[in-house]
């Protein structure tokens, strides 16, 4: 069974710019989340969708947006960045998006703003 | 708030040697803790979790957590380390209503060196 994919693996962009990252879950995983990690604040939750439905959403700007379809396959969004945006950027899935459901995390997205 | 702190930034032990790494963390209600190790370049892989019922929780790799309520701590051990233990360790509390895997709040890990 493949596990969470996150594409790109690395991206570098220019402050000001947007960017899409890509985020497939496991197969037959409903739930998806997102978390931005860095040296400075650890690991944060940006927000999580279940059914296509965003059900939490932690303490970031508006410029932080994320979406997820009918196949479960999510994208987050952020425009205009910043160079504090620079992160490893983790999706993590799971079946049923509960708190008895395991949390399963890809790789993660390098993002590198200069 | 919830809140969950890990007092060791990095640790250094001796391969063979016994392992503990503190998690406090600040909840109002029975708190939803969980274990979790990075390698480098790599997700998150959940090592242990405790929900309710004995306080003493298994988890793979050969690790164990501890659940102590008066103390607000959880924390992992290890008998003996071996050199492939060496990793980020992040202890992390989810709300236990309502709440979902997915929303957990990450302490900011400790990492952890293996001398041969």
């Amino acid at each position: 069974k493949a596990g969470v994919t996150q594409t790109p693996r690395y991206l570098i962009k220019t402050r000001g710019q947007q960017v899409t990252l890509s985020c497939s879950p496991i197969s037959g995983h409903r739930s998806v989340s997102w978390y931005q990690q860095t040296p400075g604040q650890g690991l944060q939750f940006l927000f999580e969708y279940f059914s296509e439905t965003q059900r939490n959403k932690g303490n970031f700007p508006g410029r932080f947006s994320g979406r997820q379809f009918s196949n479960s396959r999510s994208e987050m969004n952020v425009s205009t960045l910043e160079l504090g945006d620079s992160a490893l950027y983790l999706c993590a899935s799971s079946k049923q998006g509960d708190l008895f459901s395991p949390l399963h995390f890809g790789n993660g997205t390098r993002l590198t703003v200069t | 708030a919830q809140s969950v702190t890990q007092p060791d930034i990095h640790i250094t032990v001796s391969e063979g040697a016994s392992l503990e790494l503190r998690c406090n963390y600040s909840y109002g209600a029975t708190p939803y803790l969980f274990w979790y190790v990075q390698s480098p370049g790599q997700g998150l892989q959940l090592l242990l979790k405790y929900f309710s019922g004995d306080t003493l929780v298994q988890g793979i790799k050969g690790f164990e957590a501890e659940f102590k309520r008066s103390q607000s701590s959880f924390n992992l051990r290890k008998p003996s380390v071996h050199w492939s233990d060496a990793a980020e360790y992040f202890c992390a509390v989810g709300k236990n209503y309502g709440g979902s895997q997915g929303n957990l709040i990450f302490g900011k890990g400790t990492k952890l060196s293996v001398k041969p």
